[in-house]
């Protein structure tokens, strides 16, 4: 079974500034997919970023963009030049073709960009 | 906007009844999930549906049920409802040959008295 953990239950940055979202994640699968998700209070989840697990490059979305540790079964969100409108839960994701293609969440963090 | 509508947004229920909720998604999303979002917490993957035959399912009673329809809808149906049934639940269909991105629906809000 795949685990999704987010150690950060709650995150504030200054408009305009950098922040970074942690993600760690367990399985024993070696294709994979990872992905963020930002749901406001609007309850929509919205797609952020997708990265592959084949793919070494570090996936980058405009502002958002990834680090993605492999070996550290680690992946990170990082949101540059924050915007009040970013201000939602974000929830890391893992999903494997060999397990079924269902989404796996963290338990979220919830950012707040203050003006 | 992705194209998943759901419906109602809010529903009220006692505990015993039966509730449906619906989804209704792109053409040509052949794959829909569902998932269960309880408060403060990250969503839970009920089952999934692909070309209208159940595709999977996470850790829940048979009491929850679904249908998917040719037309790209799709329902979540619960019985005999229990007090910790009161969720978000949320709709997620995707596109075949694109399996690994789903599109969410806003969601309906469940709760049970």
């Amino acid at each position: 079974a795949q685990t999704v953990t987010q150690s950060q239950p709650e995150m504030s940055v200054q408009e305009a500034e950098t922040v970074t979202l942690s993600c760690t994640y367990d399985t024993s699968e070696s294709n994979y997919y990872l992905f963020w998700y930002k749901q406001p209070p609007s309850r929509q989840m919205i797609l952020v970023i997708r990265q592959e697990a084949y793919k070494q490059q570090n996936a980058t979305e405009n502002r958002f963009s990834v680090n993605f540790q492999k070996a550290a079964k680690s992946f990170s969100l990082k949101i540059s030049d924050s915007q009040l409108g970013d201000t939602a839960m974000y929830f890391c994701a893992f999903m494997s073709p060999n397990a079924g293609n269902m989404l796996t969440f963290g338990g979220g963090t919830r950012l707040m960009v203050k003006p | 906007e992705t194209g998943v509508t759901q419906s109602p947004t809010h529903l009220i229920k006692t505990r015993g009844q039966q509730v449906t909720l619906r989804c209704s998604s792109q053409s040509g999303h052949n794959t829909v999930s569902w998932y269960q979002q309880a408060l403060g917490q990250g969503p839970q993957f009920i089952f999934q549906y692909y070309r209208e035959e159940e595709n999977g399912r996470g850790n829940f009673p048979p009491r929850f049920s679904g249908l998917q329809f040719p037309n790209y809808s799709s329902e979540l149906n619960v019985n005999a409802l229990e007090l910790d049934d009161s969720a978000l639940y949320l709709c997620a269909s995707s596109l075949e040959g694109t399996k690994n991105i789903q599109y969410f629906g806003a969601g309906t809000r469940l709760s049970v008295l």
